[in-house]
């Protein structure tokens, strides 16, 4: 059973620009969280998508937004990016809203220049 | 505020030298306790999933258990392939159900 694929796995960006992300979760699964890691802050909860809608945001500014699609793949896209926007941006899927288990992917190291 | 907090930050031990990290937690209604371990350059890989005080789960030399404030991740005579960042996150009561991570605990076993 495929795991959790977010792509890319690396990716260089300049101040100002924008970016897309993006995460294909488990078959199956309807539930998709978005987090960002740094050294500094660890996990911080971005958002959660389920059947296509937003159902719980976190304490980001509205540069973060999100998308879920028909097929549960999800896309999460940053504007005007910041120096402090560099981070591993992880996805989780789950088998329903706010499940029992969650299983991430390996991430999107991304570098803001 | 819910919060998680892990210690201690890092945990340097000799193989076979059997230790715990601790998680404490305040939450406003606990809906579960979950304990990842994390690789360098990886995601977190997902290790228990405790829901009520009293509960403990064991997977090879790991053992999880939980109490109304805090839960504890024992490990018995590990190895250096135990090396990792263990992270625990309480999952929040009510409609929300994102989970709130602590900083983790970076744990070095030298051969």
């Amino acid at each position: 059973k495929a795991g959790v694929t977010q792509t890319p796995r690396y990716l260089i960006k300049t101040r100002g620009q924008q970016v897309t992300l993006s995460c294909s979760p488990i078959s199956g699964h309807r539930s998709v969280s978005w987090y960002q890691q740094t050294p500094g802050q660890g996990l911080q909860f971005l958002f959660e998508y389920f059947s296509e809608t937003q159902r719980n945001k976190g304490n980001f500014p509205g540069r973060f937004s999100g998308r879920q699609f028909s097929n549960s793949r999800s896309e999460m896209n940053v504007s005007t990016l910041e120096l402090g926007d560099s981070a591993l941006y992880l996805c989780a899927s789950s088998s329903q809203q706010g499940a029992k288990g969650y299983t991430f992917g390996s991430g999107t190291r991304l570098t803001v220049v | 505020e819910d919060q998680v907090t892990q210690s201690p930050e890092a945990l340097r031990l000799q193989e076979g030298e059997s230790s715990s990290l601790n998680c404490s937690y305040t939450v406003s209604g606990l809906r579960g306790l979950f304990w990842y371990r994390q690789d360098p350059g990886k995601g977190p890989e997902f290790l228990f999933t405790l829901y009520s005080a009293g509960e403990e789960k064991e997977k090879e030399r790991l053992k999880a258990t939980l109490t109304k404030k805090e839960s504890f991740l024992h490990i018995t005579a590990p190895k250096p392939e135990d090396s990792a960042t263990y992270l625990c996150a309480a999952q929040t009561g009510g409609s929300q159900g994102n989970l709130i991570f602590g900083k983790g605990t970076k744990l070095s076993v030298k051969p």
